[in-house]
């Protein structure tokens, strides 16, 4: 079946340690999106690409890295630099339309003790 | 930036229909209305979308004021299953060289009473 698959579901980090989130898809999509989802909040757009090697920040990309090497994987790491990255991280796809249907990942929880 | 506004929670009994209201008073005439639900833990799953006129599918219906500052979504037989946080989102364009940005905001937490 065709999907977006995200990895691990849970992770913990000691502070100052990097930590690389794993979002992979089999569905063709040309574009690609890494959300921050905070408890009781909405999400907020961290990094999204529209095509290979080419990515753009989003509303709060600092203390976040990406790259976009293979059309199928977008890795999102978070840096030490990142001061609060206790959060539910969510990788997304959707074709490179203006109407597409956005594919979300089941997402990555990842908490820093 | 073209935003929505919800209500932070509803409740609906089981059974009965349900109205999720957005307003998007700034929306211009290129902006798609896309609506996606979340569980708990779980990553968003699309409802439905539309531009200007109303759509059905099988999990509901959208109704698209005629000025497009307002959309509703229809649930037309709550269940238990439907018990989720609602978001209405625009699909716009940032920069104006083709590439698109999704922003979500707090969305509807819907409550099913059973």
């Amino acid at each position: 079946d065709g999907g977006i698959t995200q990895s691990p579901k849970y992770l913990f980090r000691k502070e100052g340690q990097n930590v690389t989130l794993s979002c992979e898809q089999n569905l063709n999509h040309d574009a690609m999106y890494w959300y921050r989802q905070d408890p009781g909040q909405g999400l907020r757009l961290i990094y999204y690409s529209q095509i290979v090697n080419d990515f753009q920040k989003g509303d709060i990309a600092e203390g976040y890295s990406v790259s976009r090497e293979k059309k199928e994987s977008f890795p999102l790491t978070v840096t030490s630099a990142q001061k609060n990255p206790t959060a539910f991280y969510l990788c997304a796809s959707t074709h490179y339309s203006y109407t597409g249907e956005l594919f979300f990942g089941e997402g990555s929880r990842l908490t820093v003790l | 930036d073209a935003k929505t506004t919800q209500p932070n929670s509803m409740e609906s009994n089981e059974e009965e229909p349900v109205h999720l209201p957005c307003n998007h008073s700034t929306i211009s005439g290129t902006d798609y209305i896309h609506w996606y639900r979340q569980l708990p833990s779980q990553g968003p799953e699309y409802v439905i979308h539309g531009l200007t006129s109303n759509v059905n599918n099988r999990m509901a219906s959208l109704a698209i004021a005629e000025d497009r500052k307002s959309s509703t979504l229809i649930l037309h037989r709550a269940t238990l299953r439907d018990a989720a946080v609602y978001y209405c989102i625009l699909i716009y364009e940032y920069s104006g060289a083709g590439s698109y940005q999704l922003t979500f905001g707090k969305g509807t937490k819907l409550s099913v009473i059973p």
